[in-house]
């Protein structure tokens, strides 16, 4: 089984609509990341989280929350999808050294 | 701020070339060097990564990366490329902060590997 899980993998959904991308861990890490990648422009990071009482912006935070339900959970919310938001999303966690990132198989939100 | 260039955007090679990836970055002190690989469709996976002694360091599938302070670099080499090794590249930097730690991406290159 993967160590790190993204659901769902695919999602459409229209403007204006509120969308939550979920990712799990089995790795027992206290650090996870959001990012988002665009063709071209690599990966940016939207938020972290370095326990379940952590929570950080990232570099591009605007249009985007997050929830550390658990050490294993951490959800992305779009409130309001607009089509800007159209790209990849990554998971990743860390163990407290940050040494490594293990990435999740990402989620390809389409916004139309 | 930290910032990580990849000069590539595309690169071809043929099967049985070696390969030069090139990375630049820019930050303040030692950085934390990474190579992330994402093949279609999949996420990313570590090749390599350097935090301090040799400069020279062996990954996995075959890659190694040279860390050179005076040029500001970590280029990605591999002698012999395989048809498999099409894929994105991404070089990152990392750096411990008083709030933590995040990886800063390049913008990636992709590799296109010709019979």
């Amino acid at each position: 089984d993967a160590d790190v899980t993204q659901t769902p993998r695919n999602r459409i959904t229209k403007t204006g609509k509120r969308i939550m991308l979920e990712c799990s861990q089995t790795k027992g890490h206290d650090r996870m990341y959001w990012y988002r990648q665009d063709p071209g422009l690599g990966l940016r990071l939207i938020y972290y989280s370095f326990d379940v009482k952590d929570i950080n912006k990232g570099e591009i935070s605007d249009g985007y929350s997050v929830s550390r339900q658990a050490q294993a959970k951490f959800s992305l919310s779009l409130e309001s999808a607009i089509p800007n938001q159209t790209a990849l999303y990554f998971c990743a966690t860390s163990d407290w050294t940050g040494n490594e990132q293990f990435f999740g198989p990402g989620t390809r939100l389409t916004v139309l | 701020a930290q910032s990580v260039t990849q000069p590539d955007i595309h690169i071809t090679v043929s099967e049985g070339a070696s390969l030069e990836l090139r990375c630049n970055y820019s930050y303040g002190a030692t950085p934390y060097l990474f190579w992330y690989v994402q093949s279609p469709g999949q996420g990313l996976q570590l090749l390599l990564k350097y935090f301090s002694g040799d400069t020279l360091v062996q990954g996995i599938k075959g890659f190694e990366a040279e860390f050179k302070r005076s040029q500001s670099s970590f280029n990605l080499r591999k002698p012999s490329v395989h048809w498999s090794d099409a894929a994105e590249y991404f070089c990152a930097v990392g750096a411990n902060s008083n709030s933590g730690y995040a990886l800063n991406f390049g913008k990636g290159t992709s590799l296109l590997v010709t019979p």
